[in-house]
């Protein structure tokens, strides 16, 4: 069956430190993968969009990389803060151009 | 801008009622889009629109039905409202819908059925 899967328990680390999330999929082909950050009671907020035929984005502290031979999306916030503790979403369109599929996210917590 | 505004923020329905959620984009985006979220679901998609006039069913489009009258509304109604669509409703719009464009959501509108 097609999913995508994201890291289910909740990231715990300190300020400063380098932030990883994975998003893995199985069965896609996607054209494009997209992260998104979504604080509680709030609207999930696009961050970055890598097409299949980048390896990599940066976008001032936040860098993704999508490797499509590993079905695999590396989410990454280097120097982090205590403002980056959110919930992470990884979404990737499947196919049906009008559709993205999305993964459940990962909780992210930086401790000062 | 103010992006995507949902109204109400929050509800409160008895079972058998009927509401309207509104969406209003003012980005001139074509494509429009209404998700639920539930613990452990993650985001499913109920309807979606690809323009002014057009709607289309999602994943989840039972007991809910969409209108696009206008390019920047639209609109999510309960026929009769269930227990099971107690839910967080999220609109969401893009310039396209290839994949290739960021969404930008709505704050939600928290809907309880009782």
């Amino acid at each position: 069956s097609q999913k995508i899967e994201q890291n289910s328990e909740a990231l715990n680390i300190q300020e400063g430190k380098t932030a990883t999330l994975t998003c893995n999929y199985t069965n896609y082909s996607p054209a494009y993968l997209q992260w998104y950050r979504q604080d509680p009671g709030r609207g999930p907020v696009f961050l970055l969009l890598i097409r299949e035929n980048e390896k990599e984005k940066r976008k001032e502290r936040l860098k993704v990389t999508f490797d499509t031979t590993l079905k695999q999306s590396l989410f990454h916030i280097t120097a982090s803060q205590p403002a980056d503790s959110a919930t992470y979403l990884c979404a990737l369109n499947a196919g049906n151009n009008r559709k993205l599929i999305w993964g459940l996210g990962t909780s992210l917590a930086v401790n000062p | 801008n103010a992006g995507v505004t949902q109204t109400p923020k929050f509800r409160v329905l008895k079972t058998g009622q009927s509401m309207t959620l509104l969406c209003a984009q003012d980005m001139n985006h074509e494509y429009m889009y209404w998700y639920r979220q539930d613990p452990g679901m993650g985001l499913r998609l109920i309807h979606y629109s690809v323009g002014e006039g057009t709607t289309a069913k999602g994943e989840v489009p039972d007991g809910y039905n969409v209108s696009r009258l206008k390019k920047q509304n639209f609109l999510l109604g309960l026929e009769s409202a269930a227990p099971s669509q107690t839910s967080v409703y999220f609109c969401a719009s893009s310039l396209a819908g290839t994949g290739g464009y960021g969404y930008t959501f709505g704050s939600g509108t928290r809907l309880t059925v009782v």
